[in-house]
Formats: C-alpha cells, sequence, structure tokens
C-alpha cells in the first residue's frame, strides 16, 4: 500500500508570497495519477491538479504542480487571501482506489 | 453545469445503518463514476470506495469491506452509500464525488452529508 507524506504540515506565509508544498510517496506512483485538491473550512475539496502538472478547469495559472516517481510539488506562484486553506495529495492505485496524504495548511503569517 | 447534490444531515446510533443519496445533474450520469470519500471532524479525507455508474462495479476500501455498498439508479441519476454496523468512529461529513474514467480524479464535488453516530 502506498503511503503519501505530505510536508510541511503547516506553512506560514504572507500574500503575495510563493508557496511550495511537497507530496512523497512511499514507492513510485505514475505521474497520471497525481492530483492536488483545495479544501477550505466548511465546504468540498475542489480539484486543482491533475496527471502531476494538468490545471483542473478553471484554476488560475498560479498553481502549478511538478514531479515524477516518488516526489510532486505544488507550487502557488504567489498567494492570494482567498489561497489560504489546507491542501491535500491524492494517488490512484486500481487494486487499493484513492491514497490521500494528510494535508498541509496554508495559513496567513 | 455539473452538480451533485447530496441528502441531508444524519443522526444514528450505534449499530445502525445509514444511506446516503447523492443526485447528479449536468452530465451524462452512465459515462462516469461515482467515489465516496469521508471526513471525520478535524481530520483528513478518506476514501471509501468506487462504483462506476455505467455497469454498477464496484471498489471499496478494504478497512471498510462486509460494511458498505454503494449502488447507482441510473434512472434518477442517483448514487447511493451505505454504511451498516455504525461506529462513533462513523461520525464524519460524508462527501459523493464525480470520477471521470480518463483521468481518475474526484473532479467534481457534492456539498457533503454530516452523519453523526452517537448514543
Amino acid at each position: 500500500e502506498i503511503v503519501l507524506t505530505q510536508s510541511p504540515g503547516t506553512l506560514s506565509l504572507s500574500p503575495g508570497e510563493r508557496a511550495t508544498l511537497s507530496c512523497r510517496a512511499s514507492q513510485s506512483v505514475s505521474s497520471s495519477y497525481l492530483a492536488w485538491y483545495q479544501q477550505k473550512p466548511g465546504q468540498a475539496p475542489r480539484l486543482l491538479i491533475y496527471g502531476a502538472s494538468s490545471r483542473a478547469t478553471g484554476i488560475p495559472d498560479r498553481f502549478s504542480g511538478s514531479g515524477s516517481g516518488t516526489d510532486f510539488t505544488l507550487t502557488i506562484s504567489r498567494l492570494e487571501p482567498e489561497d489560504f486553506a489546507v491542501y491535500y495529495c491524492q494517488q490512484y492505485g486500481s487494486s487499493t482506489g484513492f491514497t490521500f496524504g494528510p494535508g498541509t495548511k496554508v495559513d496567513i503569517k | 453545469q455539473v452538480q451533485l447534490v447530496q441528502s441531508g444531515a444524519e443522526v444514528k446510533k450505534p449499530g445502525a445503518s445509514v444511506k446516503v443519496s447523492c443526485k447528479a445533474s449536468g452530465y451524462t450520469f452512465t459515462s462516469y463514476g461515482i467515489s465516496w470519500v469521508r471526513q471525520a471532524p478535524g481530520q483528513g479525507l478518506e476514501w471509501m470506495g468506487w462504483i462506476s455508474a455505467y455497469n454498477g462495479n464496484t471498489n471499496y476500501a478494504q478497512k471498510l469491506q462486509g460494511r458498505v455498498t454503494m449502488t447507482t439508479d441510473t434512472s434518477t441519476s442517483t448514487a447511493y452509500m451505505e454504511l451498516r454496523s455504525l461506529r462513533s468512529d462513523d461520525t464524519a461529513v460524508y462527501y459523493c464525488a464525480r470520477v471521470p474514467r480518463s483521468i481518475v480524479v474526484a473532479d467534481y464535488w457534492g456539498q457533503g452529508t454530516l452523519v453523526t453516530v452517537s448514543s
């Protein structure tokens, strides 16, 4: 079973700063099946990135994803006030289904 | 526009069952799957399973095998998730989400249904 680890647990930044979030897998993951979600308090998660680097419909280009194998990164180039939220990475395996990471909280410094 | 509308909050006693519905609109229901994901209070996301709305095939999380059943009604474009033998640690918000076959992610989500298990 693949385990996803996200770091840091909490990232304290100011609006306008760059955010770099890490997702590490316990074994190699197909880039085709690596996704990132954003969740704000009281709301359902929202798909940001799929296939490790493709933005979902309507997602601003300040969000970008990269990586391969066991190391993946979500970058927010310039934080907007609405970007302060929890971010989850997720991978898909045919036998195990979806596995989510524990999340990284991006909060206002 | 794609919408997934879930049924309302439930309060159940330990040992009971709950059935949550998820009505889809704005797309061809049978061309996608539906995943169910839950989130305990203050915790992360836990995948529960997936059902194909095309043929009813299912894949359940191992820890829930035997307690969960996912079904669909294509005549009403509605997916259902039933969880039996409820325990206090099943207290969570339960989400349904659409899953395209091509990219296998949860691209649209329902609003969530709070299920509280308490004696």
